[in-house]
C-alpha cells in the first residue's frame, strides 16, 4: 500500500522568501505524484503532477517540484512566495493512472507573513 | 474551463437521517470518486466508480454508504443513517481516461447533530 508523509504541519515564511514543503512517499510499485492546494473554505486545486519524464515539474503559480526516486521524495518549492500563497498544501500519490485512488498526506499549512 | 460542481455546499442533518450529496462531473469524464476530510484530518478516499459500478471502496465505505449515477450525469453519495462521526467535508472528484488527473469539486460540508 502507498503512504505519504508530509514532515511539516505548518511552515511560516516571510513574503518574497523561498519555501520548500517536504513530501516523502512509500510504495512497492511505481507511483504518480501530485501536489494539491486548498485555499480557505475551498476545494482542492491541482498545482502540479509527476507522471513520467523529466523529474523537475513546473506547476501553476510559480511552484515546482522534483521527483527523487532514490529518496522517495517529491518536495514542493517556490523561489519567492506571496501573501496569496497562504493555504494548505497536500501531497498525494497513486499507483497507475486511471481508476486508482489518491492517497493523501496530512497537509502542510503555508503561512506567508508580510 | 469546465468544473466539477457539488450540491449542496452545506448540509446540517440530525443523526439517523438520510442524506444525499450530489456531484456533476465534467462532461467527458469517466471515472468518479468520493473523498472526505474530517476537520483537521487528512483527505481520505471513500469510493471509486467506473462503468456504472464500484471499482474500489475503503473500509470507511460500509453498508450505510452507496453511490450511483441516477440519470447518467449526476453522481451521488447517499448515507442511509448518518452518525455524528460522518460530519466532514465530502469531495467529489472526476477524471477523464488517459489524463491521470483527478479534478475536485468544491465540496459539501456535512454536519450531523
Amino acid at each position: 500500500a502507498q503512504s505519504v508523509t508530509q514532515l511539516d504541519s505548518q511552515v511560516p515564511v516571510f513574503e518574497e522568501a523561498p519555501v520548500e514543503l517536504r513530501c516523502n512517499y512509500s510504495s512497492s510499485v511505481s507511483v504518480y505524484l501530485f501536489w494539491y492546494v486548498q485555499y480557505p473554505n475551498q476545494g482542492l486545486q491541482l498545482l502540479l503532477k509527476y507522471l513520467s519524464g523529466s523529474t523537475l515539474v513546473k506547476g501553476i503559480n510559480g511552484f515546482e517540484a522534483e521527483f527523487n526516486k532514490s529518496q522517495t521524495s517529491f518536495h514542493l518549492r517556490k523561489p519567492s512566495v506571496h501573501i496569496s500563497d497562504t493555504a494548505e498544501y497536500f501531497c498525494a500519490v497513486r499507483k497507475g493512472q486511471n481508476g486508482n485512488k489518491l492517497v493523501f498526506g496530512a497537509g502542510t499549512i503555508l503561512r506567508v507573513k508580510s | 474551463e469546465p468544473e466539477v460542481t457539488q450540491t449542496p455546499s452545506h448540509q446540517v442533518t440530525q443523526m439517523g437521517q438520510e442524506v444525499i450529496l450530489r456531484c456533476v462531473p465534467i462532461s467527458n469524464h469517466l471515472y468518479f470518486y468520493w473523498y472526505r476530510q474530517i476537520l483537521g484530518q487528512k483527505v481520505e478516499f471513500l469510493v471509486s466508480f467506473y462503468n456504472n459500478e464500484i471499482s474500489e471502496k475503503s473500509e470507511i465505505f460500509d453498508d450505510q454508504f452507496s453511490v450511483e449515477r441516477p440519470d447518467g450525469s449526476n453522481f451521488t453519495l447517499k448515507i442511509r443513517s448518518t452518525k455524528l462521526e460522518d460530519s466532514a467535508m465530502y469531495f467529489c472528484a472526476t477524471e477523464v481516461s488517459g489524463q491521470g488527473t483527478q479534478y475536485f469539486g468544491p465540496g459539501t460540508r456535512l454536519l450531523v447533530l
